[in-house]
């Protein structure tokens, strides 16, 4: 059973802070890793997408990647309160053939930034 | 955004009772998922397609038949519905050929009476 574990929070960041959130996976053939924001009550919105080890930077965003670890993380710059959302991470195996495409999702983190 | 709509958006139906719940895209994408979301056990996957007539079962299929006759649509149905799968269901597609990533619904609210 392929297992992602986030810190369900809440995180509280001041507002122009950075919030850093952190996710483990447990299937070392993992391949792809996404952050997802999701709103309350809305639809998860797809932010960052990362596949090899090392930063990936996006305006405030950077993903950050440690295969030998096992370990993802999103770091958002300069927090506003329109960043106050659950933070998905989202892992899957698409480079190893599996050919199911499948993302196994952590439970989110709850962000909240306060102003 | 992967041009995608969840009809109906809210539905109440009672214990017993068919329901079939529809997921549309127009960007031709070959692979689709139905998730349901539920507080403490986050997005878990349900059924998905990797092409018409083409569908196989995810984690927590039980209780849950899925279809899809043509590229753009993929439906769910619970074919008896029970008060354990008053959930939010979120549909997703993804196309292998351009990225590895999965786009959302707006999701379909049920409650099973």
């Amino acid at each position: 059973q392929k297992e992602v574990e986030q810190n369900s929070g809440p995180l509280s960041v001041p507002e122009g802070a950075i919030a850093s959130l952190n996710c483990t996976y447990s299937d070392r053939g993992s391949q792809s890793f996404f952050w997802y924001r999701q709103y309350s009550g809305k639809s998860p919105e797809l932010i960052m997408s990362i596949y090899s080890n090392g930063d990936k930077e996006d305006g405030r965003f950077t993903a950050q990647l440690n295969k030998a670890s096992q370990y993802v993380s999103l770091l958002i710059r300069d927090s506003q309160p329109s960043d106050s959302a659950t933070y998905l991470c989202a892992v899957n195996d698409a480079y190893s053939g599996a050919g199911s495409y499948q993302l196994t999702f952590g439970k989110g983190t709850k962000l909240s930034v306060i102003p | 955004d992967a041009g995608i709509t969840q009809s109906p958006r809210h539905k109440v139906t009672e214990t017993g009772t068919p329901v079939t719940l529809r997921c549309h895209q127009t960007e031709n994408h070959r692979y689709m998922y139905w998730y349901r979301q539920d507080p403490g056990h986050g997005l878990r996957l349900i059924h998905y397609s990797y092409g018409v007539k083409d569908t196989d079962k995810g984690e927590v299929s039980d209780g849950y038949s899925v279809s899809r006759s043509k590229t753009e649509d993929f439906l769910l149905t619970l074919e008896s519905a029970t008060s354990s799968q008053t959930s939010v269901y979120f549909c997703a597609t993804f196309e292998e050929a351009t990225s590895y990533e999965q786009y959302f619904g707006p999701g379909t609210r049920l409650t099973v009476t």
